[in-house]
Formats: structure tokens, sequence, C-alpha cells
């Protein structure tokens, strides 16, 4: 079955430093979502990629969905400690199926 | 905005009872999912539904069934509790191809 890895699995970044999680999946994808859970809390929607090569920024949080459609990124220019948290990719491969990856846990040290 | 609501926070049960995760859903979303959490293994999808009375296996199926008799509620039921269902369960709903709403999880515990 479909399988979507990301690394790493834990950064630890000053504050301040960029960030970068990377996802890849076995099988071309649909689309790619990514979501956010802060510690204690659940996972939050943060935004979806459709079109190969896509980019799309939000503030200091950039995604890109590769030319073919198997892998994502996800970079933060100069985080901050509200960007704590672990950071999740879903590839949809399947009929109203996603496969959440294995996700990145950020800590940022003031 | 969306509110999905599972039935605990945390649950304690012992080995053997049949436990019964309740879900529900206040934006006539089709599709609802239940994953599992674990450290270092991301979410997990156990079971999904697209519509009332249908589903689908997910990953990791095996020592969970569901129930969606009505479009705003899903259930997860452990036939037969073991220690190693012992996790973090996530609800979740969407309607056709947009994203996932979340749940606050249930922390279950199997002694």
């Amino acid at each position: 079955g479909q399988q979507v890895m990301q690394i790493p699995q834990y950064q630890h970044v000053q504050e301040g430093e960029d960030f970068t999680t990377y996802c890849n999946s076995s099988t071309t994808l649909s689309n790619i979502q990514w979501y956010k859970q802060r510690p204690g809390g659940h996972p939050v929607f943060l935004i979806q990629l459709v079109k190969s090569g896509e980019v799309k920024k939000q503030k200091r949080l950039t995604f890109q969905f590769g030319e073919a459609k198997k892998n994502s990124s996800l970079h933060i220019t100069a985080t901050q400690t509200t960007d704590v948290g672990t950071y999740f990719c879903a590839g949809a491969g399947g009929y109203q199926k996603v496969t959440f990856g294995t996700g990145t846990k950020l800590q940022v040290i003031p | 905005d969306v509110k999905v609501t599972q039935s605990s926070r945390y649950l304690v049960k012992r080995t053997g009872e049949k436990v019964f995760l309740e879900c529900v859903q206040d934006m006539d979303h089709e599709n609802m999912f239940w994953y599992r959490q674990d450290p270092g293994l991301g979410l997990r999808l156990i079971y999904f539904s697209y519509d009332v009375k249908m589903k689908e296996k997910g990953d990791i199926p095996e020592g969970y069934s569901v129930s969606r008799e009505k479009k705003e509620r899903f259930s997860l039921i452990l036939e037969s509790a073991s220690t190693n269902q012992t996790s973090m369960y996530l609800c979740a709903s969407s309607s056709l191809n947009q994203p996932q709403h979340f749940g606050d999880g249930t922390r279950l515990s199997i002694l």
C-alpha cells in the first residue's frame, strides 16, 4: 500500500533559524496536505497542494509539491517559539483516503 | 466553525473489555475517519466511512470495528481490548476531497 515517509523525525533549532521537513511518497499523489499539531493538541490543517511543482506561501511558511507529485516540503523561515509542534504531511492517492506521514517534531530554543 | 466531538478525553479499560469510542461532527460531512497516534509512527488509519452505513478498512483494522448508523456519528469499537491498543485515538471528518477536521482525541489506556 501507499507509504508516506517524513524526515527528519525530530529537529531542534535556535529561534530565528530556518527549518525544513521533507515528505516522500511511494506512489504518485493526487494532492498533498500539511497539518500542524501543537503539544497536547490535535492536527490542524495548514494547506493543500494539488498541481505538479506548486509552491504556496503562508507568511514565513513555504510549501512545495514536487514535479513528479511524489514529494513535498515545508520550509519555515526565521522560526519563532510559536512554531513549536509536530508537522505532518498527508498524501491523497485513493478515493477519499489520505495517508499521513510519520511527522516531524519541531522544538524551538529561545 | 467545524466541530468534531469525541466522547471522552481519557479512558481506562481492562483487557478483554468491549470498548466504544464515539465521535460526532456537526458539519454534515460525508467522510469520517478513525486514527490512532503512537510516538514515532504518526497517524495510522484504522477505518474510514464515506457515507452512512458504509465503511472501509484502513491500514490497521485488526482488532477494531466501526459503526456509522447516522451521518454525524462514527463509532470505533474494540471488540476485546488488549494492552497493545493503548494509544491516542483521533477522529476526523471531511467533505468530499476537502481537508480533515480533527477532534481533541481520546487517550485510551488498557490495563
